[in-house]
């Protein structure tokens, strides 16, 4: 199985600094089709998650553009520029490549 | 709108069995890659299951042989058939649209305890 390694697990941070996490994986993502298919989820307090990012550095529909994804091979990035009350979560990433698709244990992302 | 809608969680003893329903609206589930993800109490996302557009399947292993995810085009609807259900199947179970799972719904709670 493809294991996915987020860094750090908690991520305390200023209102309105940047934040940036870490997501690896155990082997390459490239799809058959040419595509890498890494996802980033954000999970509020008692919310269903959402998908942020998709194919490494799409965001999704809605999303603020102060989130940014990046990263290839097995070293990929989730970047918030500067962050809000309402980013407060845990953030996780996942890959759709190979089955058994897989997520990270998840980043907290806390007020400091 | 894009909408998923899971219903059937409860309380089950161990060993017991409980289905799970994904309704679907604003899009036609056999066009597209279903999948159910859960998570524990106070842990992170597992996958569970998927169905691909072909009707083919995949499970995790945790739950290969117990678990059977099926869909019904009729009624747009999905359906989890969770059988000998164990104390670690407790979780909230998610349906979610495609491999990268762009839409989700609520959950539904699933606690098996005696």
């Amino acid at each position: 199985d493809v294991v996915m390694t987020q860094s750090p697990l908690s991520l305390p941070v200023i209102l309105g600094q940047p934040a940036s996490m870490s997501c690896r994986s155990s082997q390459g993502l490239v799809y058959s089709d040419g595509n890498t298919y890494l996802n980033w989820f954000q999970q509020r307090p008692g919310q269903s998650p959402r998908r942020l990012i998709y194919k490494v550095s799409n965001r999704d529909s809605g999303v603020p553009d102060r989130f940014s994804g990046s990263g290839s091979g097995t070293d990929f990035t989730l970047k918030i520029s500067r962050v809000e009350a309402e980013d407060v979560g845990v953030y996780y990433c996942m890959q759709g490549t190979l089955w058994p698709y897989t997520f990270g244990q998840g980043t907290k992302l806390e007020i400091k | 709108e894009v909408q998923l809608v899971e219903s059937g969680g409860g309380l089950i003893q161990p060993g017991g069995s409980l289905r799970l329903s994904c309704a679907a609206s604003g899009f036609t589930v056999s066009n597209k890659n279903m999948a159910w993800v859960r998570q524990a109490p106070g842990k992170g996302l597992e996958w569970v299951s998927i169905i691909y557009i072909s009707g083919g399947t995949n499970y995790a292993d945790s739950v290969k042989g117990r678990f059977t995810f099926s869909r019904d085009n009729s009624k747009n609807t999905l359906y989890l058939q969770m059988n000998s259900l164990r104390a670690e199947d407790t979780a909230i179970y998610y349906c979610a649209r495609d491999v990268n799972l762009g839409v989700w719904g609520q959950g539904t709670t699933v606690t098996v305890s005696s």
